[in-house]
């Protein structure tokens, strides 16, 4: 079944403890993207890639680091996570022609 | 950046009329305009989506507009049912070298009254 997967669904974790979000898909795309949905502002892009070694930043970077060493894998990186990073991310991927994204289900991260 | 804003917020329709959303955004470089709907506690969904070459799409029940001169999009729903009730997102999309940026409206929950 094609899909994107994320790991953990939920976390909640201290300020300053660095903890990674993994996201995964199954379907060879080269995009992928990493959002964050906060109520009333909507989904924000975080940073972006479009293959192997290939990322940037999106609207609101600060706080967040990415690799993306496989095809398949997007991991976001939080270093020293703050109470603002509270949030549910998304992460999503694009095949190189169209510009559809598929989500992932999501991940609720609380920073206390 | 792109500045993309979503009217309305909020939007309460009966049974088998039709909503409308409207969509606007401040870069000529976006060229790629996709509409979302997102169920509570799930994941957005691509609902129909419009490049920036094309004037009108329309899938069943649902189209999109776009005016390329005057940076606004619409989404049109004809016939609403309850299940259409959900939160609609628009966004603004620019493919550059190092891969897709995307700019989102901040949302319209649509409330279909039975």
């Amino acid at each position: 079944e094609a899909q994107v997967t994320q790991n953990p669904r939920y976390l909640i974790t201290v300020t300053g403890k660095k903890l990674t979000v993994t996201c995964s898909q199954n379907m060879n795309h080269e995009y992928m993207s990493w959002y964050r949905q906060d109520p009333g502002l909507g989904l924000r892009q975080i940073y972006y890639s479009m293959n192997v070694e290939v990322t940037d930043k999106g609207d609101v970077p600060e706080g967040y680091k990415v690799s993306r060493k496989e095809k398949r894998n997007f991991p976001l990186i939080l270093e020293s996570p703050s109470p603002n990073q509270t949030s549910l991310y998304f992460c999503a991927s694009s095949s190189y022609r169209g510009n559809e994204q598929f989500f992932g289900p999501g991940t609720r991260l609380t920073v206390l | 950046g792109e500045n993309v804003e979503q009217h309305p917020s909020t939007l309460s329709v009966q049974e088998g009329d039709s909503a409308v959303i409207k969509c606007t955004y401040s870069d000529s470089a976006s060229n790629y305009f996709p509409w979302y709907k997102q169920e509570l506690g799930k994941r957005p969904q691509l609902i129909i989506d419009i490049r920036s070459n094309v004037g009108e799409k329309k899938d069943q029940r649902i189209a999109v507009t776009l005016n390329k001169t005057a940076k606004h999009f619409s989404l049109h729903i004809t016939e609403t049912q309850p299940e259409d009730s959900a939160v609609y997102f628009c966004a603004a999309g620019q493919g550059g070298r190092t891969g897709n940026q995307f700019y989102f409206g901040t949302g319209t929950s649509l409330t279909v009254i039975p």
